[in-house]
């Protein structure tokens, strides 16, 4: 079965420091990745995609990137955070899911990102 | 402009009775939907979706009903139970493998024994 894994869980950062966020998938291969991030009270707003290695699309002019380097890897970076960064941060695999007969993501554990 | 919109932040009912979440969506071109759930400090987890094609998907005490026309989705979970109470995200994608999809912001659910 497929497993999403994703560090770390909290993570408190000052302002203007850099940023490095890991996910993995396991059990799987070529996999649809995505990196949401959730503001407080908020939905999940989607801020890249991946569909391979070394392909990735931004939805939204941010402070942040995205990598991939390897199929099963997926990064998320920022070289200085700002105040407005602060956000619980979740990776996800689309593929199928609900005992393998709907379509759907496999969210991470997420990471709380609390940048002060 | 947001494109799927829940107007319910929170709805509370009584354990054993029906929960009724709504969500409205505005692109007519989005072809398949997906509900989520969600408890604190987690990543939501996948529930039930539904495709365009179909206006009713149902798994166990789980059912999604679709109206395009009115571009209305709700899902009914019956007899609810304590430990459905979190937070369930509403979700729309333009494609059947759920690629990029779209999120609204939520509804909490709190069930009362």
């Amino acid at each position: 079965s497929q497993t999403i894994h994703q560090w770390p869980a909290t993570l408190v950062q000052p302002v203007g420091s850099p940023l490095s966020l890991e996910c993995t998938v396991e059990g799987t291969s070529n996999p649809n990745l995505y990196w949401y991030r959730q503001a407080a009270g908020r939905g999940l707003q989607l801020l890249f995609y991946s569909v391979g290695i070394g392909q990735i699309s931004s939805e939204v002019p941010q402070n942040l990137s995205a990598s991939r380097p390897q199929d099963r890897q997926f990064i998320l970076s920022s070289k200085k955070l700002l105040l407005s960064d602060s956000g619980f941060y979740l990776c996800a695999w689309g593929g199928r899911t609900g005992l393998g007969r709907s379509y759907g993501y496999t969210f991470g554990s997420g990471t709380r990102l609390t940048v002060v | 402009d947001q494109q799927v919109k829940q107007n319910s932040p929170s709805l509370s009912v009584q354990e054993g009775r029906i929960s009724i979440l709504n969500c409205d969506y505005t692109n007519s071109m989005f072809d398949y939907f997906l509900w989520y759930k969600k408890y604190p400090a987690e990543g939501p987890t996948f529930l039930i979706s539904i495709s365009s094609i179909k206006d009713k998907n149902e798994d166990g005490r789980f059912t999604v009903f679709l109206n395009k026309s009115a571009k209305h989705l709700s899902l009914h979970i019956v007899p609810s139970q304590p430990g459905d109470s979190a937070v369930y995200f509403c979700a729309a994608s333009l494609n059947t493998n759920a690629g990029k999809s779209t999120f609204g912001d939520g509804t909490t659910l709190t069930v009362k024994p």
